[in-house]
């Protein structure tokens, strides 16, 4: 079964840095497009960034662009996201989903359990 | 960018009763390809979302006959049949046509 676990969440500073990591098995992760959504406590989603299955295309929130960097690891089954310059608008539970094949409309059909980001001094 | 904008945003509703959400884009959700990336996800509490229809009225495997998806271009509904105690949660539409993707505010389900 299709199974997406994230990590490398906790407390920061403001201007501070740090990398998510979500592990996926369950599928061919390397023939998939992947993404990143967040939702701040007591908020709705907020979709964050995408990269293509070969990684060859990466998308952003305006809210992040020029901060955080989406990066695929194929060989691995891994996703990350390095986020730099983290501000307190940045706290909340980052979730990976899984794209859908091309025209099935099928994307977000997977979600992680989600991994906390706290930014705070 | 696409706004997606959900009415209402609360939706107190009798067990057995059916509900309905209504979700309208900015902009026309067709895309080049000629499909409309219209999708309906549900958040039980404590949960990540779980995706429920696709491409406007496509259920999802395993989510129960009981939710379905119409409409067409900019204006979009997910009704649910008979509400369950199970179906308690917040409900996102989004848009998948273009990027940056985008979600509706949600619409929080919850029994009378």
């Amino acid at each position: 079964q299709v199974q997406l676990v994230e990590s490398g969440g906790g407390v920061v500073q403001p201007g501070g840095s740090l990398r998510l990591s979500c592990a996926a098995s369950g599928f061919t992760f390397s023939s998939y497009g992947m993404h990143w959504v967040r939702q701040a406590p007591g908020k709705g989603l907020e979709w964050v960034a995408f990269i293509r299955y070969d990684g060859s295309n990466k998308y952003y929130a305006d809210s992040v662009k020029g901060r955080f960097t989406i990066s695929r690891d194929n060989s691995k089954n891994t996703l990350y996201l390095q986020m730099n310059s983290l501000r307190a608008e940045d706290t909340a539970v980052y979730y990976c989903a899984k794209g859908g094949a091309p025209q099935a409309g099928t994307g977000f059909d997977y979600w992680g359990q989600g991994t906390l980001v706290t930014v705070s001094s | 960018d696409i706004v997606m904008t959900q009415t209402p945003l609360s939706s107190p509703v009798t067990l057995g009763q059916p509900a309905s959400i209504s979700c309208r884009s900015s902009q026309s959700l067709v895309h080049s390809d000629g499909n409309t990336y219209l999708s309906w996800l549900q958040q039980r509490p404590g949960q990540p979302p779980r995706l429920l229809i696709y491409k406007i009225s496509n259920r999802f495997s395993g989510v129960p006959d009981r939710f379905s998806g119409s409409g067409a271009g900019t204006d979009f509904t997910l009704k649910i049949s008979r509400v369950e105690a199970e179906d308690v949660g917040v409900y996102y539409c989004m848009q998948a046509t273009q990027f940056p993707r985008s979600f509706g505010q949600g619409t929080k389900l919850e029994i009378k």
